[in-house]
Parts: structure tokens; sequence; C-alpha cells
């Protein structure tokens, strides 16, 4: 099945440093993956859609000079947040969609990478 | 505007007893509806799924119930399991490259 890998798990940076997360689509081309982020007992919240090929989609509310979104393949897409802080620590997520014949799949396409913890000293 | 609610933060069952978890939308363009089982520092588990036009779908121990005149749908699990313990979304698509929209999530608790 497809399957969606994201590094690191999990990192601890300084603050006022740049952290890159990866998530790559390990047997399927991906040309859309969506970034979502979890604070503590809070919901997924959509962060930005990553489009391969061109500029990502920013939710309103998010800094799109602080997480930079890079999808310059099809199997890969890049979230860097840059000049950390602490507040920036949360649970980062990506997901990405199958395009061929979703509906046809219970989870209708959509899976999930296994999260990033950062934690911003 | 949350489209998707979970308005329940968390839910204790007896081992062996019946979980259900309730969701509520407000998006009526919503083409399916799927419920995920999350752990902390982990990726969301896809549990199982409903396509609007249906009203109810069960695989195994897990149906899910689907009310669209009332924009309602819930999850049932019977019988419960300690293994059960885990945060469960909600979560709400529609056709085409767009992301999935989550509730809160609400924290079950199964009791041996």
């Amino acid at each position: 099945g497809a399957v969606v890998s994201q590094h690191p798990s999990r990192v601890i940076c300084k603050s006022g440093t740049s952290v890159k997360i990866e998530c790559r689509s390990l047997d399927f081309q991906a040309t859309t993956m969506f970034w979502y982020r979890q604070f503590p007992k809070q919901s997924l919240m959509l962060m930005a859609t990553s489009n391969e090929g061109s500029k990502a989609t920013y939710e309103q509310g998010v800094e799109k000079d602080k997480f930079l979104i890079n999808h310059a393949s099809l199997t890969l897409s890049t979230l860097t947040v840059t000049s950390a802080h602490p507040e920036d620590s949360s649970f980062y997520i990506c997901s990405a969609k199958l395009q061929d014949r979703p509906l046809d799949l219970f989870n209708y396409g959509y899976t999930f990478g296994s999260g990033t913890r950062l934690t911003v000293v | 505007d949350q489209q998707v609610k979970q308005n329940s933060p968390s839910l204790s069952v007896q081992e062996g007893r019946i979980s259900i978890l309730n969701c509520d939308y407000t998006n009526s363009m919503f083409d399916y509806f799927l419920w995920y089982k999350k752990y902390p520092a982990e990726g969301p588990t896809f549990l199982i799924s409903i396509s609007s036009i249906k009203d109810k779908n069960e695989d195994g121990r897990f149906t899910v119930f689907l009310n669209k005149s009332a924009k309602h749908l819930s999850l049932h699990i019977v019988p419960s399991q300690p293994g059960d313990s885990a945060v469960y979304f909600c979560a709400a698509g529609n056709s085409g490259n767009t992301p999935l929209v989550f509730g809160k999530g609400t924290r079950l608790s199964v009791i041996a």
C-alpha cells in the first residue's frame, strides 16, 4: 500500500536555528502533500498544501516566511521551520493523497507520515 | 469556523461494553468521512470510513453511522478493549485534491 515516510521522528534544536522536516512518498507519486501541526491535546490543524513544482498554499495565520515548504519532486516535500522559537515546538505531520482511483480505497487515498516532534529550547 | 466538531474531549468505557464516539459537521459538501486512531507522537492510523451516500459501514468491531440530515456521524466500537484506548479523530473530505478536515478528537479510555 501507499507509504509516506517522514523524517526525523523527533528533533531538538536551539532557538534561532532552522530545522528541516522531510516527507517522502515511497511507492507512489504525490503531486500534492499536506502539512499539519498538532499542539498537545489539540486537533490536527492544516498548515499548508504543498504542490509539486509550484508555490505552496498556506492557511490563514501561517507565516509562509517562517514555514518554508519545498516540493521539488513528485516524491519529496520538505518543511523548514526557520528561526525556530520555543512556541514552534509542536508535532508536525505530513500527508499525501493518492491520485489514482482514490475513491476505490477505504481510506480514500489519504496516507500520513509518522510525524515529527519538534522541541525548540 | 470549525467544520468538523467532536464535542466530547474524553470518554471512559468499561471493557466489553460499547464505545460511542460522536462527530458533527457543518459543510454539506463533504463526500466522505473517516475515523482515525492516534497515539501521542505518532501519525494517525486509519480505522474506518463512510461515503456520504451510505448510512452505515461496518468493519469487525467498528461501525460508523452517518445521518446526513443531522450532519452527524458516530463510531461504535463493540466490544471495547483496553487496546482501544487512544485519541480518536473524525475527519471529512471531498473529491479532488483537497486536505482532510479534522475534529479536535476524543480521548477514549477503556477500563479493564
